[in-house]
């Protein structure tokens, strides 16, 4: 119940393609959908996040897509680049009571020039 | 930078030795976390103090002792170490419930030998 699980593990995609990773919860008490982008020798850092009263939300080249029905969510980085390069992770948690943040097992992009 | 520091960035110790980590934080967060980083594995929650007050301890071995003298520094005292604890071991700070972003540290590479 407080997993959250997320694909694919690693993803290639093109200079200027969509990147696409998904996550899905079960514990539908989760109200708050973080997603954090990590590079190589640093420590992850918050990319954007999203609550469940909204199903999208953009920032720039990055949107999540937040499906409540069916207890999903997605990072898509449109017009990707090189430097986007870095492992992502999406995570969950009860915002307003728990410290606790539930992070997936992370996807590592690679952008080819 | 994050305004989240940590001490040292590469450790190697053997499985009787005993070493600390440190972390310090300038951003006046009255949380502090402790996550465990394995390959292929999402981010493991250790250890959470709020207000220098333990909150989280996540079935986390004894060989692992965390400390917080005040709410900007945290140290994890680790002693009598395995192999499988070889790792990334990354320090996070926030305000706390209801803003859940967490800042990141760049973590301490740690080998046991």
């Amino acid at each position: 119940q407080q997993q959250v699980k997320q694909s694919p593990q690693s993803l290639i995609v093109q200079k200027g393609g969509i990147s696409i990773i998904n996550c899905a919860y079960e514990n539908t008490a989760f109200d708050y959908f973080p997603w954090y982008q990590q590079f190589p020798g640093k420590g992850p850092a918050l990319l954007i996040a999203i609550r469940p009263d909204v199903s999208e939300k953009k920032e720039g080249r990055f949107t999540i897509s937040f499906n409540k029905s069916a207890k999903q969510f997605s990072l898509h980085i449109m017009d990707s680049q090189p430097g986007d390069s870095a492992t992502y992770f999406c995570a969950a948690s009860i915002m307003d009571s728990s410290y606790k943040l539930i992070f997936g097992s992370g996807t590592r992009l690679l952008v080819r020039p | 930078e994050t305004g989240v520091t940590q001490t040292p960035r590469h450790l190697v110790m053997g499985m009787t030795n005993k070493k600390s980590l440190k972390c310090e934080q300038h951003l006046g967060h009255n949380a502090m976390y402790w996550y465990k980083q394995s390959a292929k594995k999402p981010l493991e929650l250790m250890f959470v103090y709020s207000l220098e007050e333990r909150v989280e301890n996540n079935s986390v071995p004894s060989r692992f002792s965390p400390e917080c003298p005040n709410s900007s520094h945290l140290f994890l005292h680790l002693h009598t170490l395995q192999p499988e604890d070889s790792a990334l071991y990354l320090c996070a700070s926030s305000q706390g419930p209801p803003y859940d972003e967490q800042y990141f540290g760049p973590g301490t590479r740690l080998t046991v030998t």
